[in-house]
């Protein structure tokens, strides 16, 4: 079991790409989450998804950011036209069938910077 | 709202030591508790999870205390080495339906030999 995969593992854009960040969440595991870690911040969450639908997207920006994660493949967060508050280090976990026992596994994470 | 605080932001001990990191949460409805470790540009390594009707976990030299009245908990480490440098990390699930974690901003530990 690879565990939860996150890539790239470093991303560079200028202000106004696209940033395009996948996690393939450990075999068995149906629920992805995705969290963002600002510089000196803890980690925020930002939006739950479970296969083809997302359960919780409270705490993404409203405008420019996406997440899906498709029947098949890995779980995608989207940022369109990055700004350099949008620099920060983006991390996904992933669970089974939530339980009171159940552990989240993260990934590596992918550092983001916007130049 | 659901707060989680952790003290001291950054604590130095000599190897050998035994330390306690805190933290709390502002609401004691909790799930559970999870401790993690986050090494410098590294991802998050699970340690010790305690469900909300547990009052302890133990592996290895770690020992995770849990008081969900007093809105604390503690992660005790037994005989530090240089090697447990690094920032631990504490989370709070707050029910049951696959919500998310919420995290303090951590204690960064120094275990110099």
């Amino acid at each position: 079991n690879a565990g939860v995969m996150q890539n790239p593992r470093h991303l560079v854009r200028r202000r106004g790409q696209e940033a395009r960040l996948r996690c393939s969440p450990m075999k068995g595991h149906s629920h992805v989450y995705w969290y963002r870690q600002l510089p000196e911040e803890g980690l925020k969450f930002m939006v739950y998804l479970q296969k083809e639908n997302i359960i919780d997207e409270s705490g993404m920006p409203k405008e420019r950011f996406s997440a899906e994660f498709p029947k098949e493949g890995p779980s995608i967060l989207r940022i369109q036209q990055v700004v350099r508050g949008d620099s920060a280090a983006y991390f996904c976990a992933s669970s089974p069938v939530p339980g009171q026992n159940t552990e989240a596994f993260f990934g590596q994470g992918t550092r983001l910077t916007v130049v | 709202k659901q707060e989680v605080t952790q003290i001291p932001a950054a604590l130095s001990v000599p190897e050998g030591e035994n330390l306690v990191l805190n933290c709390s949460f502002t609401d004691s409805a909790i799930y559970n508790l999870q401790w993690f470790r986050q090494d410098p540009g590294k991802g998050l390594t699970s340690l010790l999870l305690i469900q909300s009707s547990q009052r302890e976990q133990t592996s290895g030299r770690l020992n995770a205390s849990l008081d969900k009245s007093s809105g604390r908990s503690t992660l005790y480490i037994a005989a530090s080495q240089p090697g447990d440098s690094a920032t631990y990390l504490c989370a709070v699930k707050v029910d049951q339906a696959g919500t998310a974690l919420i995290f303090g901003k951590g204690t960064t530990l120094s275990v110099s030999s």
